[in-house]
Parts: structure tokens; sequence; C-alpha cells
């Protein structure tokens, strides 16, 4: 099982900011099969990026995925009020699929 | 458009079972692998089971492995999870999500999610 290890817990930003998550597995992620999604309170995940650094369709360019083998980011350009959540990066590509425990981006 | 819809949540005793399903519409269902992702309260994203798009390959997260059955019904476009022997730990709110992948080109990430069903075990 492939563990997936986040960094930091939680953010404290402000609109406008660049953010960059950190996203590192316990042992390298074949073919990059490596996504980021968004979560907020209520709400159901949405996926942002896949195979690393691929946007999903209707994600803004702001968001931008990267890495491989075991070391993975996640980085949000500039930040707009929206992106204010919780943000998980996930394995898949064999079972079983995980995720990691989740960076918390909050307002400053 | 895509949806899914889940329900069968609710209040449940421990020991006891449960069924919850997950209704599709807007995609050809039975295309598509379908997983099951669960959130305890306050807590991460933990993938609990898949079923590929013809039901013939499963595979279950070791935590609820024995205890938990997918399945899906191609003819309703409804997924399933039975979960029997309910544990307090099973608390939570259930996700259905769709795999990316058509066919046996599959065990991807997951392009859309229903908005989930809350299962709360306590007697």
């Amino acid at each position: 099982e492939i563990v997936l290890t986040q960094s930091p817990g939680t953010l404290s930003l402000s609109p406008g900011e660049r953010v960059t998550l950190s996203c590192r597995a316990s042992q390298s992620v074949s073919s990059s099969y490596l996504a980021w999604y968004q979560q907020k309170p209520g709400q159901a995940p949405r996926l942002l990026i896949y195979g690393a650094s691929s946007r999903a369709t209707g994600i803004p360019d702001r968001f931008s995925g990267s890495g491989s083998g075991t070391d993975f980011t996640l980085t949000i350009s500039r930040l707009e009020p929206e992106d204010f959540a919780v943000y998980y990066c996930q394995h898949y590509g064999s079972s079983p699929w995980t995720f990691g425990q989740g960076t918390k981006v909050e307002i400053k | 458009q895509v949806q899914l819809v889940e329900s069968g949540g609710g209040v449940v005793q421990p020991g006891r079972s449960l069924r919850l399903s997950c209704a599709a519409s807007g995609f050809t269902f039975s295309s598509y692998a379908m997983h099951w992702v669960r959130q305890a309260p306050g807590k991460g994203l933990e993938w609990v089971a898949v079923i590929s798009y013809d039901g013939n390959n499963k595979f279950h997260a070791d935590s609820v492995k024995g205890r938990v059955t997918i399945s899906r019904d191609s003819s309703k476009n409804t997924l399933y999870l039975q979960i029997n022997s309910l544990r307090a730990e099973d608390t939570a709110v259930y996700y259905c999500a769709r795999d990316r992948g058509r066919y046996l080109d599959w065990l991807f990430h997951f392009d859309y999610w229903g908005q989930g069903t809350l299962v709360t075990v306590s007697s």
C-alpha cells in the first residue's frame, strides 16, 4: 500500500498569495498516477489535477501540479477567496487507492 | 450532465447491516468502474471499494474486507454497498464516485462524485 503524507497540515494565507502544497509517497508512484482534489465544507471532493500535472475540465489555470516518483506538488499561483478549502492528494492505478491526510488552506 | 445520488444512510445500531445505493444518470453507467469512498466526521477521505464496469472484478479496502460487498445493477443504473456487522468506526459520509476509465481501461482517479449519504452507527 502506498502511504501519502501531505504537508503542511494547515496553511494560513491571504487572498492573492501563492500556495505550494506537498504530497510525499512512501514508494514511487508509477506513471505519475497522482491526483489532487479540493473539498469545501459540506461538499463532495472535486477533481483538480490528475496524472500529477493535468488539469481537470473546468479547473482554472492558477492551479498546477508537478512532480514524479515520490514527491508531488500542487501550486495555486494566486489565491482566490473560493480556494480556501482542504486539498487531498490521491494515488491510483492499483488497489488500494489511497489519499493523503489533507492540507487545509485557511484565511489568515 | 453526470449525476450521482446516494441514498440509504441513517442511524443504525452496532452489529446491524445497511445497504447504500447510488443512482447514476447522465452517462453510460455500464461502461464505467465505480467506487465508494467514505469520510468520518472531521476526518480525511478513505477509499472503500471499487467494482469494474461489468461487475466481474472487485477490490475492497482491508479495513472493511469481509464485511462489505460492492455490487451494481446496470439495468437500474445503480451502484450498491452492503455493509454488515456495523461498527462505530463505520460512522461516515459515504460517497460514490466514477472511475475516469472505461471498460478494461480502468483503475484511474475519480472524475465525478455524489453528494454523499451519512451513516451513523450508534445504539
